[in-house]
């Protein structure tokens, strides 16, 4: 089963860090580049970072920019999201998303894993 | 960078309507644009790329249109389980971006 778990989320005090986790099975890893995508309580969904499936090109949203870091383990499966300096807006649910063919972004994202609740607080 | 706005933001609707859903992007962006729809507390799931492409395993009664800056997501009959929320999605270029969503709600 193509599956995408992930883990890491939890309560933190603003300026603090938090490292998510996105654990891929059912498929060849490698093969494709990912996705982080945040939705705050209530709210809608927001792109935050893709991956290439080589980590040759990695893009973020501007509000992330320099605080947050997208890398990834092929051999072992793995996408992360390292948030730094973190503040009350980056509350959100963090979800990792495939893309659906390779590195063709252009073509959306059809795996997502459950999310995991990243809530911003002191 | 693209902003895409959808209309309407709130839709009611029947078991049986036929319901569509308007995504407009504040520049072209060809037919890079993508559809989801979301249930309360679970993930996004994609049902159109490339504006037209219906997803494997998405039902026939969903289907997509459009190129440039104007789509339309169209439920041919809507069944009990689509109701949920709808958004659109730009892939054209970075920032991605997604529209504000769309409601779907029982009559």
């Amino acid at each position: 089963e193509v599956q995408l778990v992930e883990s890491g989320g939890g309560l933190v005090k603003p300026g603090g860090s938090l490292r998510l986790s996105c654990a891929a099975s059912g498929f060849t890893f490698n093969h494709y580049g990912m996705n982080w995508v945040r939705q705050a309580p209530g709210k809608g969904l927001e792109w935050v970072s893709f991956i290439r499936s080589s980590s040759s090109d990695i893009y973020y949203r501007d509000s992330v920019k320099g605080r947050f870091t997208t890398s990834r383990d092929n051999p072992k499966n793995s996408l992360y999201l390292e948030m730094n300096s973190l503040r009350a807006e980056d509350t959100a649910v963090y979800y990792c998303a495939r893309v659906v063919y390779g590195d063709y972004v252009y073509y959306g994202m059809d795996v997502w894993g459950q999310g995991t609740t990243v809530i911003v607080s002191s | 960078d693209f902003q895409l706005t959808q209309s309407p933001s709130f839709l009611s609707a029947s078991v049986g309507d036929r319901v569509t859903i308007t995504c407009r992007a504040s520049q072209g962006i060809s037919t890079y644009l993508a559809w989801y729809q979301q249930k309360p507390g679970k993930a996004p799931k994609l049902l159109i790329y490339v504006a037209t492409t219906l997803q494997s395993g998405v039902p026939s009664r969903f289907s997509g249109s459009g190129s440039g800056t104007e789509f339309t997501l169209t439920i041919s009959s809507l069944q009990p389980e689509d109701f949920a929320t709808y958004y659109c999605q730009q892939l054209n270029s970075y920032p991605l971006t997604f529209g504000g969503g769309t409601k779907v709600d029982i009559k």
